[in-house]
């Protein structure tokens, strides 16, 4: 069965520290590929996507991701995080031929410290 | 533009009631998910919708649970004799196009909390 998988379930970081909280799927044909942010109390928001092209893709608040598909991963990271990037994150993945669904990671809690 | 509504925000039930969840679509968009998060777990695919019409409802139990989205209004959720395990966060998403990569593309609103008691 397609799955999501990320391996970080809780992170702690110092502010200016870097990022990587990885994704990896299973399934061997198309992906779209999503990555989303839920600060406390609000809703899921849109970080990044990537459907083809360059592999590594930028998003909003100096978020990037890379998706590598022989390792059928798509981390994401950013090189210096802020006390304001504490928030879950999700990995999401749209699997083709498995209608528009999107199948998401259990998340992974961040929590940066000043 | 505003975004995806939902309402209410947190509702609690007792055993054996009905709940109703209501999803307002982003303008412009016609299909509206519906997804249901169980604490420490990640976000679950129930249904997908479009106006009159359930497209794929795969991840729905099959019993006391329906969705329905009518030409006109929201979209609505609803249990039936809800049960504690029915407990959870319901998110509904829309997207904007209905063909094409874009499609993949959701927007969630804020969730309902259900609390059943």
């Amino acid at each position: 069965a397609q799955s999501v998988s990320q391996h970080n379930h809780h992170v702690i970081l110092s502010e200016a520290a870097s990022l990587e909280l990885g994704c990896n799927y299973s399934y061997g044909g198309t992906v779209n590929l999503f990555w989303y942010v839920q600060y406390p109390g609000q809703h899921l928001q849109l970080l990044l996507k990537y459907f083809s092209g360059d592999p590594l893709v930028k998003g909003i608040k100096g978020f990037e991701a890379e998706f590598i598909k022989s390792n059928f991963s798509f981390n994401l990271r950013k090189p210096s995080v802020q006390w304001s990037d504490t928030a879950e994150y999700f990995c999401a993945v749209h699997f083709t031929g498995g209608g528009n669904k999107l199948t998401f990671g259990t998340g992974t809690q961040l929590k940066v410290e000043l | 533009n505003a975004g995806v509504m939902q309402n209410p925000r947190h509702l609690v039930r007792r055993r054996g009631q009905e709940a109703r969840l209501r999803c307002s679509p982003m303008k412009g968009h016609s299909h509206v998910y519906w997804y249901r998060q169980l604490p420490e777990e990640g976000l679950k695919f129930m249904v997908y919708l479009q106006k009159e019409n359930i497209i794929d409802e795969s991840g729905m139990p099959k019993e006391r649970f329906s969705a329905e989205f009518p030409k006109e209004g929201p979209s609505i959720l609803r249990i039936q004799q809800v049960v504690r395990g029915d407990s959870a966060a319901y998110f509904c998403a829309s997207s904007p196009k209905t063909s094409g990569i874009y499609s993949y593309e959701q927007y969630f609103g804020p969730g309902t909390r259900l609390t059943v008691t």
